[in-house]
């Protein structure tokens, strides 16, 4: 079975904090993929990634970044904190081998910004 | 302006009964779109997906329709079980590295 895994369940963090979260999936996949969660907005693509070292902006990139060093790690960096940030953030990941079309993911980290 | 509309936020049945969920779209370039299903605590797990190129697919209890003209899907759950009660996510996709997913329906289905 696919695993994703991320680092954290809940993060508690205050504004203008550099928050990191990262996610490891351990079935070789080439995609990977960061989403926020909000209530009545569904899921909104913020960053994703096809390659080591590639990344593409999803809908919603302002206010984050990423970095993917290792094929199974995808790495999300709020550069300041902010209220509005406040979210359900989940990863995802997805193989070029199987079309790309499913993709599997994390249980999420619920992030709470003061 | 969001692609990929649920307009029911929810959506109550009776076990047994069928559960008929929605989703439409707006983007004609979609080829591609799938159903997620997702409990409290835990991310999204695929459920059962169609191309453009068909217009229903089967897999047990789930059936998905394509309404291609009307920019239509929806999901059909027969016969719904309280296992069932959790956010449904319908998503689209117009290339497979990019999904746009709708706000999601919570079904409850009723012992």
């Amino acid at each position: 079975d696919v695993k994703v895994t991320q680092s954290s369940r809940y993060l508690v963090k205050r504004t203008g904090e550099k928050v990191f979260l990262e996610c490891v999936q351990d079935m070789d996949h080439e995609n990977m993929f960061w989403y926020r969660q909000d209530p009545g907005l569904g899921l909104r693509l913020i960053y994703f990634s096809y390659d080591v070292k590639m990344k593409e902006k999803g809908d919603i990139p302002e206010g984050y970044s990423v970095s993917r060093e290792k094929k199974e790690r995808f790495s999300l960096i709020l550069e300041s904190a902010s209220t509005n940030q406040t979210s359900m953030y989940l990863c995802a990941s997805s193989s070029l081998a199987g079309g790309g079309e499913t993709q599997y993911f994390g249980p999420g980290t619920r992030l709470l910004v003061l | 302006d969001q692609q990929v509309k649920q307009n029911s936020p929810s959506l109550s049945v009776q076990e047994g009964r069928i559960s008929i969920l929605n989703c439409d779209y707006t983007n004609s370039m979609f080829d591609y779109f799938l159903w997620y299903k997702k409990y409290p605590a835990e991310g999204p797990t695929f459920l059962i997906s169609i191309s453009s190129i068909k217009d229903k697919n089967e897999d047990g209890r789930f059936t998905v329709f394509l309404n291609k003209s009307a920019k239509h899907l929806s999901l059909h759950i027969v016969p719904s079980q309280p296992g069932d009660s959790a956010v449904y996510f319908c998503a689209a996709s117009a290339g497979f590295n990019k999904f746009y997913f709708g706000s999601g329906t919570k079904l409850n289905v009723k012992p």
